[in-house]
């Protein structure tokens, strides 16, 4: 049983295209997380949700929007891809401590 | 602005050579240090978590350390299966356990 999963696990699209990518947990986490990792392999969170509630947003661009219909889904959605969007993407859960629970990533390639 | 740096960036060691990484931060009030494991095209894995200066956590051929300034990773006569990239990151104390700052980690190789 996978404990956090996320679709697709690649995305290859063109400049200018919208992309979503779905996060689901089966912990019962309350808390979930976008982090974006980039070519460096520098990990930096993007949003938090704690139960549906937006916690956190870290100066991401509006073109970015995440949705939390319940606790156990966080979905990403990117309006308007650039370059500069491309990296890879993971959806994470916790009970509110340090200790995150990643998915496998969805790496994303803007063209 | 809360800081992690890892060095070395990368590290090659033979099996059975002990070595460790290092985890230097500043932040404002630190609330816990963590260390994960990333495996190629995976997820981050957490390892330890740490909360006070001269803590200590292990696990396996792991140990972790904590100063006022910075962690240490020991690992202890690794194995190939330990190579990974092995992630710090921290928490502030201004800030809830939904942000932990990461830095860009170790790439550690060990070689059979």
């Amino acid at each position: 049983d996978t404990a956090v999963s996320q679709t697709p696990k690649y995305l290859v699209t063109q400049m200018g295209n919208d992309k979503s990518i779905k996060c689901e947990q089966n912990l019962g986490h309350d808390t979930m997380y976008w982090y974006k990792q980039d070519s460096k392999k520098f990990l930096k969170i993007m949003f938090s949700y704690n139960n549906k509630e937006l916690i956190i947003n870290e100066t991401v661009p509006n073109r970015f929007s995440p949705k939390s219909p319940d606790k156990a889904h966080l979905n990403l959605h990117i309006n308007s891809l650039e370059l500069g969007d491309s990296a890879v993407y993971f959806c994470a859960s916790s009970i509110n401590t340090g200790e995150l629970f990643f998915g496998e990533g969805s790496r994303l390639t803007v063209l | 602005e809360d800081q992690v740096t890892q060095s070395p960036e990368a590290l090659r060691l033979q099996e059975g050579e002990s070595s460790s990484l290092n985890c230097s931060y500043t932040v404002s009030g630190l609330r816990g240090l963590f260390w994960y494991r990333q495996d190629p095209g995976k997820g981050p894995e957490f390892l330890f978590t740490l909360y006070s200066a001269g803590e200590e956590k292990e696990k396996e051929r792991l140990k972790a350390t904590l100063t006022k300034k910075e962690s240490f990773l020991h690992i202890t006569a690794p194995k190939p299966e330990d190579s990974a990239t092995y992630l710090c990151a921290v928490q502030a104390g201004n800030t809830g356990f939904q942000k932990l700052v990461f830095g860009t980690g170790t790439r550690l190789l060990v070689s059979p």
